[in-house]
């Protein structure tokens, strides 16, 4: 059970390029989400899916899409990326259902550096 | 719209005592959750304790034990017998309460964090 995987850890890229952060739960999860933590502050939600087809905005969205074909998948593509976006980013699921948002899982994080 | 505030930057406290580490939230919802997280220098988080606003008693895990106080709608963690593994940011976090259909999901909101320190 490997949990949430998210790849890749570190990544530096130049202004204007584009990338996908991958990740991956095989905890049959309905709900993933991206988190993006800048310093000194605490996490801020980017988007969000409630199951396979189902996305939804959070707080911070702009520059950032994401899709969800599968329920293990919940890829994050940033699009065109600039150094604002300079950040660390965490993926996170849980299940849904009564109890199922008080236990939530995270990723380990990905670093990522814009130039 | 839900609101955490965490309002000490930096806590200093000798290994082996005790620290609180405060939190307050700000919702009009009467169903919702309360997190604590450690994230050690290392970058990963780390869940500690849980707490629902429908719970009587305060929720502990070891040596985490949440002081939660409903009416002052804060959520404090006390860290007993502190070890020198506990220097790390702690944040505070309020789950999004269920939908219509009573389903919840783990959307949270998160505060800025208190950078603990324990001395030897």
């Amino acid at each position: 059970n490997a949990g949430v995987t998210q790849t890749p850890k570190f990544q530096v890229l130049k202004t204007g390029q584009s990338m996908t952060l991958q990740c991956a739960q095989d905890m049959n999860h309905e709900y993933m989400s991206w988190y993006r933590q800048d310093p000194g502050m605490g996490l801020r939600l980017i988007h969000y899916s409630v199951g396979a087809g189902i996305t939804d905005q959070g707080e911070v969205p702009n520059g950032y899409n994401v899709s969800r074909s599968t329920t293990e998948d919940f890829p994050l593509r940033l699009l065109s990326a600039a150094p604002s976006q300079t950040s660390v980013y965490f993926c996170a699921s849980s299940y849904s259902g009564g109890q199922g948002g008080n236990t939530i899982y995270f990723g380990e994080g990905s670093w990522l550096t814009v130039v | 719209a839900q609101k955490i505030t965490q309002t000490q930057p930096g806590m200093f406290v000798q290994e082996k005592e005790a620290v609180t580490l405060d939190c307050t939230y700000d919702t009009s919802d009467q169903s919702y959750g309360l997190f604590w997280y450690k994230q050690p220098s290392s970058g990963e988080m780390i869940f500690l304790i849980y707490q629902g606003s429908y719970d009587e008693q305060n929720a502990t895990e070891g040596r985490y034990s949440l002081n939660f106080q409903k009416a002052r709608k804060s959520a404090n963690l006390v860290i007993s017998a502190s070890q020198l593994g506990d220097s790390a940011m702690y944040f505070c976090a309020m789950r999004e309460p269920p939908n219509a259909g009573g389903t919840s999901y783990g959307k949270l909101t998160f505060g800025q964090g208190t950078i603990l320190t324990v001395h030897p």
